[in-house]
């Protein structure tokens, strides 16, 4: 066990719609990262909180969106879903700004249909 | 930009064999260099990282790996592995002069071990 929970574990939606993922970093991480991983991508970096504010961003869609908050926790949201943004969603979370060891939670793994 | 490269999309090795798997990343500039592994509908889990210092990195499960910044390499090995070992192994690299951290993960090595 990791220590960073992620919400839902799976998650089926339709082409339209919009959806929340949920990541609980190890406690007293302040780093959080995004990835996103799919069979033609692979692993790919989405964005990084780090205490609240957005570091540095990836390769994220403009239809999705993040943030940190108070506690925390991060979400990931994800709006207008294509059959494309099917895929597993990883959160990561890191004790120190340098990210010198990302824990990563078990990933939300999201189907759109 | 960093990018990272893992030739071998498989490697079938016998159990007890010994195993490599190989990960080259593009700029020698200052990097750390993770491995970790992802076994089915898992996350990833670490198995060591090089940050500085010694250039022979020994992680959990009996892996241990080498940085070679002239051949900007970063091969993972096991003397001996066993079909617990059957998985999907990632090599990253981070670019600590760039300011994000974020990890360039490679597309990833499906070992199958044989028994």
């Amino acid at each position: 066990d990791s220590g960073v929970t992620q919400t839902p574990k799976h998650l089926i939606t339709a082409t339209g719609q919009r959806v929340t993922l949920r990541c609980s970093p190890r406690s007293g991480d302040l780093s959080v990262y995004w990835y996103q991983q799919s069979l033609d991508q692979g692993l790919q970096f989405l964005i990084q909180y780090y205490n609240g504010e957005e570091r540095a961003k990836g390769n994220i869609l403009e239809r999705f969106s993040a943030q940190q908050f108070p506690d925390l926790h991060s979400e990931l949201n994800l709006s207008s879903l294509e059959l494309g943004d099917s895929a597993l969603y990883f959160c990561a979370s890191s004790a120190d700004r340098m990210n010198t060891e990302a824990f990563f939670g078990q990933g939300t793994r999201l189907t759109v249909v | 930009a960093q990018s990272v490269t893992q030739l071998d999309s498989q490697v079938p090795v016998f159990e007890e064999a010994p195993v490599e798997l190989r990960c080259n990343y593009s700029s020698s500039v200052s990097v750390y260099l993770f491995w970790y592994v992802q076994y089915p509908n898992q996350g990833l889990q670490l198995l060591l990282k090089y940050l500085s210092g010694s250039t022979l990195v020994k992680g959990i499960n009996g892996f241990e790996a080498e940085f070679n910044k002239s051949q900007t390499s970063f091969h993972l090995r096991k003397p001996s592995v066993h079909i617990s070992d059957t998985a999907e192994y990632f090599c990253a690299v981070s670019d600590p002069s760039s300011g994000t951290y974020k990890y360039i993960f490679g597309t990833g090595t499906r070992l199958k071990v044989l028994a």
